[in-house]
């Protein structure tokens, strides 16, 4: 069974540019969750999808937005962006919601210039 | 809000040594995750605990609800298992699920 994969993995943007990032989960899988890792602050939990619906979302500005497909395959957009905004953004799958085990795909490493 | 804390968050033991990694945290849960990443940012899930033990091989999570804390344990310690474990708890809210909420990880070097 394929894993979670993510693309692309590496990205450099310049300030005010807008990114999408794609995230395709393990066939099966209806949840999809987006985090955040800077070595500041960590992991950071962004939001989660669950049948193209938002279920949930974390503690960052309306310049973060995402979308869930009907092939639960995910994307997520970062408007406007800022030095700040480098980071790895890792995706994660699972059966229903986060409280199944996640598989989590290899990130996709943004660089602000 | 929860608050996730870890410790230790740096340790360096030896090959062949019993390990311990501790997470409490501040509010209820339903579900706490252990998860491993290796240098490259790779994340595995170790664990995913609502009560009790679990056991995977050299690996041993517990977690205390009443306590609000968990720990994970390794046994005979081994030089691959050098990496960042990091614990996540999934909080409910009145709106529903919160979203897991990340310790700071545990850096551990096993030196052969």
């Amino acid at each position: 069974k394929a894993g979670v994969t993510q693309t692309p993995r590496y990205l450099i943007k310049t300030r005010g540019q807008q990114v999408t990032l794609s995230c395709s989960p393990i066939s099966g899988h209806r949840s999809v969750s987006w985090y955040q890792q800077t070595p500041g602050q960590g992991l950071q939990f962004l939001f989660e999808y669950f049948s193209e619906t938002q279920r949930n979302k974390g503690n960052f500005p309306g310049r973060f937005s995402g979308r869930q497909f009907s092939n639960s395959r995910s994307e997520m957009n970062v408007s406007t962006l800022e030095l700040g905004d480098s980071a790895l953004y890792l995706c994660a799958s699972s059966l229903t919601n986060s409280a199944n085990e996640q598989f989590f795909g290899p990130g996709t490493r943004l660089t602000v210039l | 809000k929860n608050e996730v804390e870890q410790s230790p968050q740096n340790l360096t033991a030896q090959e062949g040594e019993f390990i311990t990694i501790n997470c409490s945290y501040s509010v209820g849960i339903s579900a706490l995750h252990w998860l491993q990443q290796h240098p490259g940012g790779g994340i595995v899930s170790l664990f995913m605990l609502s009560s009790g033990k679990k056991k995977h091989g050299r690996l041993i999570a517990t977690i205390n609800i009443q306590e609000k804390h968990s720990s994970l344990h390794i046994t005979a310690s081994h030089p691959r298992d050098s990496a960042v474990y990091i614990c996540a708890a999934l909080s409910y809210s009145g709106g529903g699920a919160d979203g897991l909420t990340f310790g700071k990880g545990t850096h551990l070097i096993i030196q052969p």
